[in-house]
C-alpha cells in the first residue's frame, strides 16, 4: 500500500544546514512536495518536484530525489530560529492529486 | 491574497453530540479537500470533492461522517454522533481543478480543532 515514512526529530545549530529525510512507496508518483506547519496553523507549500527530476533548488532549499530508492530529502541551508517547525514529505498517488503524508519530522534551531 | 477559510477554529463537544465544520475555498478553486490530523501524525485525507461531485471518500467513516458541497463552492463537514477518537485537527484545503499527472497546488486553510470529551 502506500506509505510515507520520515524521522520524527531533528536539531540543528542555527545557521548549519538541515536535512530532512523521506521515503515513499508508490514508484509511479509523479510529484512529491515538501510542506512546512507551524504550530497551531495549516499546512504552507514550501516546495515540489517532478518525479522524472533529480534535484531542485529554490533559494535556501534543495530537494533531491532518488526515484530507485524512493527517497527524498528536503535541505535548507543556513537554517534559521524561524525554520523551526514541523516538515511532512508527501507523495502524489492516483489520477485525482490524491497526497499520502509522512507522520513529519520536527525540526528545532537552537543558538 | 486569497486564502481558504475555516470556522470554527476551535471547538469543544461532548461524546455522541453532532458538530460541523465549514470550509470556504479560495474563489475558481474546483477542488476541495478534507483532511483529519490527529496529533502527532500528518494529515489523512476524508474526502475530495469536484465541484459538488464526491471524487474520493473511501477514507470517510461513513457511519458517522457526512461532507457536502451543494453549490460546488462552500463545503460542510459533520460528525454524528462525534467519540473521543474523532478529536483532531481538521484541515480543508482547495485547488484550482483535478489535473491527474500535472502539478496541483492544494493551499490550506488554518484548520479546525476538535476535542471531544
Amino acid at each position: 500500500g502506500e506509505d510515507v515514512e520520515q524521522s520524527l526529530f531533528l536539531s540543528v545549530r542555527e545557521g548549519d544546514s538541515s536535512v530532512i529525510n523521506c521515503t515513499y512507496t508508490d514508484s509511479s508518483s509523479t510529484y512529491l512536495y515538501w510542506y512546512k506547519q507551524e504550530p497551531g496553523a495549516g499546512l504552507q507549500l514550501l516546495t515540489y518536484i517532478f518525479s522524472n527530476m533529480d534535484m531542485k533548488q529554490d533559494q535556501r532549499l534543495t530537494v533531491l530525489l532518488n526515484k530507485k530508492d524512493k527517497h527524498l530529502s528536503l535541505r535548507i541551508a543556513d537554517t534559521q530560529t524561524g525554520d523551526s517547525a514541523i516538515y511532512f514529505c508527501a507523495e502524489e498517488v492516483g489520477g485525482y492529486n490524491k497526497l499520502i503524508f509522512g507522520a513529519g519530522t520536527r525540526l528545532a534551531v537552537h543558538p | 491574497e486569497a486564502e481558504v477559510a475555516q470556522s470554527p477554529r476551535y471547538k469543544i463537544t461532548e461524546k455522541s453530540q453532532a458538530v460541523a465544520f465549514w470550509c470556504d475555498p479560495i474563489s475558481g478553486h474546483a477542488t476541495l479537500y478534507w483532511y483529519r490530523q490527529i496529533l502527532g501524525q500528518g494529515p489523512e485525507l476524508l474526502v475530495q470533492f469536484q465541484d459538488e461531485s464526491v471524487v474520493d471518500d473511501s477514507q470517510l467513516p461513513k457511519d458517522r461522517f457526512s461532507a457536502e458541497r451543494l453549490k460546488g463552492v462552500d463545503s460542510t463537514l459533520k460528525i454524528q454522533p462525534a467519540e473521543l477518537g474523532d478529536s483532531a485537527m481538521y484541515l480543508c484545503a482547495s485547488s484550482l481543478s483535478l489535473a491527474g499527472g500535472s502539478y496541483n497546488e492544494q493551499f490550506f486553510g488554518p484548520g479546525t480543532r476538535l476535542t471531544v470529551l
